[in-house]
């Protein structure tokens, strides 16, 4: 079974800086795909940032990269210059190359202070 | 961008009532999906559909749950006889094809489901 863990519930960041946040699945698969999905309170989730297992080059959308350590099965997101509009829930889901079942974490609640 | 809709945003209902979500995919879409949220906890998969029919669920989609897309557009979730831990925030969500880092989910805005 796949499972996906986020261990920090809450942070929080000052407008402009660099907040990472954790997260850890577990998967006997070595061909997936990992996902970072944002809830903002309006309540919709959005597609934040996306990586195959099988590249190594970590993947980047402007001020939002990861950092997917495949051994340690670890793939966290880095939110570079944060801005207010950044304030969310934010789920790291995995998927299995075969299926359409996704497996979200429990999520981190992100606050940015101005 | 086109978007996933949901209606309605809010639906109130009594234990033992039947409920339908509604949902409008992304026209091109054709992989369809229901996910829950119950408050303060993770988005849980429930159902995917593709070409009229079930591919996936979860052990959570037993058989109070249902799927229909009764026309070209809508995609609808049925719940036969609500109970209290049905209260959740249901995700309507569609893909373009098999959910791949190159299709990814498109999410709706949620229906909040109370069930009192």
């Amino acid at each position: 079974a796949q499972t996906v863990t986020q261990s920090q519930p809450e942070m929080s960041v000052q407008e402009a800086e660099t907040v990472t946040l954790s997260c850890t699945y577990d998967t006997s698969e070595n061909n997936y795909y990992l996902f970072w999905y944002k809830q903002p309170p309006s309540r919709q989730m959005i597609l934040v940032i996306r990586q195959e297992a099988y590249k190594q080059q970590n993947a980047t959308e402007n001020r939002f990269s990861v950092n997917f350590q495949k051994a340690a099965k670890s793939f966290s997101l880095k939110i570079s210059d944060s801005q207010l509009g950044d304030t969310a829930m934010y789920f790291c889901a995995f998927m299995k190359p075969t299926g359409n079942q996704f497996y979200f974490g429990t999520g981190t609640s992100l606050t940015v202070i101005p | 961008e086109p978007e996933v809709t949901q209606t309605p945003s809010h639906q109130v209902t009594q234990m033992g009532q039947e409920v339908i979500l509604r949902c409008v995919p992304i026209s091109n879409h054709l992989y369809f999906y229901w996910y829950r949220q119950i408050l303060g906890q993770k988005v849980e998969f429930l159902v995917s559909f593709y070409n009229n029919e079930i591919s996936e669920k979860s052990e959570i989609f037993d058989d109070q749950f249902s799927v229909e897309r009764p026309d070209g557009s809508n995609f609808t979730l049925k719940i036969r006889s609500t109970k209290l831990e049905d209260s959740a925030m249901y995700f309507c969500a569609s893909s373009t094809g098999t959910a791949t880092v190159n299709s990814p989910l498109h999410f709706g805005n949620g229906t909040r489901l109370t069930v009192t």
